[in-house]
């Protein structure tokens, strides 16, 4: 099945510090999402985007829209602890998959050193 | 807590077993979702269930069965069970038909050994 390059696979920062990471197809979604999980829970949604360019943001998080509809980054500003996870990008509909499923990026560990 | 309940929380079995896994979605949900989460795959969609009616199907297996009864909760059937079919396993469930704003169960972990 389709798959997204979620990338990069993890990251160890610290406190404070500001944090980016990206998920790219190569096919078109008409919605990128982000999800956030973390150890013994499900995935817990962060943001939805649903147009090319939409800049959509969540508290410290900051996500976009490709506007080739193939990429989706987020952002995450001043990283605190309790950021630690795993997040994880996701696409729905388009050419690259359908609108009753998302196909998930393999996800990016986070680590916040305090 | 996102309202969806999986039960049981672990699972342990042996080889050639079957198991049923079983998700309460939140109140008010028609959609029920299964999705397997494993090290190599990732999050990977099963099966989709619209107000006790199949959907959408994806990468589920002949031995893995699901089904959403009159009172919208959902079993997924694991038979013939296989090592590889170690996994964690996650129910998520939407007011409509779409999965956008869909909410995950905590997830059962199931060992096969």
């Amino acid at each position: 099945g389709q798959q997204l390059n979620q990338s990069p696979q993890s990251m160890f920062i610290q406190e404070g510090e500001d944090v980016s990471m990206n998920c790219t197809s190569s096919s078109i979604f008409n919605t990128w999402l982000w999800y956030k999980q973390e150890p013994g829970e499900g995935p817990v949604l962060l943001i939805a985007l649903y147009k090319a360019g939409e800049l959509t943001s969540n508290g410290r998080l900051t996500a976009q829209f490709g506007i080739t509809r193939k990429d989706s980054f987020l952002n995450i500003s001043a990283s605190i602890p309790s950021d630690v996870g795993i997040y994880f990008c996701a696409g729905q509909g388009g050419s690259g998959g359908s609108n009753y499923k998302l196909t998930f990026g393999k996800g990016t560990l986070l680590t916040v050193n305090p | 807590d996102s309202g969806v309940t999986q039960t049981p929380k672990h699972l342990i079995t042996a080889t050639g077993q079957r198991v049923t896994l079983r998700c309460s979605p939140r109140s008010g949900d028609l959609s029920v979702y299964w999705y397997q989460q494993s090290l190599d795959q990732g999050l990977q969609f099963l099966i989709q269930y619209y107000n006790g009616e199949e959907r959408a199907k994806g990468n589920i297996l002949e031995r893995f069965s699901a089904q959403q009864f009159p009172d919208l909760h959902s079993e997924l059937n694991l038979s013939s069970l296989e090592l590889g079919d170690s996994a964690l396993y996650f129910c998520a469930s939407s007011v409509g038909q779409g999965f956008t704003e869909a909410f995950f169960g905590q997830g059962t972990r199931l060992t096969v050994v």
